[in-house]
């Protein structure tokens, strides 16, 4: 299976400030074929399941704030919050979706500084 | 609104065999281009993907999962299974489903490729204690 590690696992952002989070997997999840990212990123607030924030590693799922961004390609791809608002408390994942068995980080907690 | 919403028995005891269901609101079922997923986490192992199912009935499993669990539907009804044949300790999770997005994926009948997991239900905990 595709090994996903993010770092940090966790940081704290000022009100305002840019937060950036990274995710490497083991192996690309790059196809050639479509040129596309095989890769999302989903936010888990307390007591809730995770959501889809971002599909094809930079697509915003439709109603997430433009205040989310998503980069990168084959390896290292990049999440940035770039002005931390308070309800974006949560632990953030990504998640390749290339191999038939799909998996996740171990998950990045964003708190206020 | 596609809504989704676990149910299952709270507390087992090791080796039992447990049953969780996740009933469909908002929606149907019955689509080629989803499929219905059971995910789920727990402090050690984080999130797990464990199986998915067709409105046909046809599941795709992840092999670390394959040789102990189930997934059953119902479209009449509108809810999709998972059941675990004998449970241990390292089953206590809190346990998701999820739709399977599966558009413009290889699918076989011996393997299939999916997308990403949304919407989400709330979840459930499955706690395995003696």
């Amino acid at each position: 299976d595709i090994v996903m590690t993010q770092s940090p696992d966790s940081l704290a952002v000022s009100l305002g400030e840019r937060a950036t989070i990274n995710c490497k997997s083991s192996q690309s999840v790059l196809y050639s074929v479509d040129n596309k990212n095989y890769l999302g990123w989903y936010q888990q607030k307390p007591g809730q399941p995770p959501k889809l924030l971002i599909y094809w590693a930079s697509t915003r799922e439709f109603g997430v704030p433009d205040r989310f961004s998503g980069s990168g390609s084959g390896t290292d791809f990049t999440l940035t919050i770039s002005s931390l608002q308070a309800e974006d408390v949560a632990v953030y994942y990504c998640q390749q979706y290339y191999e038939r068995v799909s998996t996740f980080g171990q998950g990045t907690k964003v708190e206020i500084k | 609104q596609l809504q989704l919403q676990e149910s299952g028995p709270g507390l087992v005891k090791p080796s039992e065999a447990v049953s969780l269901t996740c009933t469909v609101s908002g929606g149907s079922l019955t689509t080629t281009s989803y499929s219905w997923a059971w995910i789920r986490q727990s402090p050690g192992q984080g999130l797990e993907w464990i199986g998915s199912i067709y409105d046909s009935g046809t599941a795709y499993y992840n092999p670390s999962f394959k040789s102990r669990v189930t997934m059953s539907v119902d479209t009449s009804k509108n809810y999709f299974s998972l059941k675990f044949s004998s449970v241990i300790a390292a089953d206590t999770a809190t346990y998701y489903c999820a739709r399977h997005d599966a558009r413009q994926r290889y699918c076989s009948i011996n393997i299939c490729y999916f997308n990403w997991f949304d919407p989400w239900g709330p979840g459930t905990l499955v706690t395995v204690s003696s």
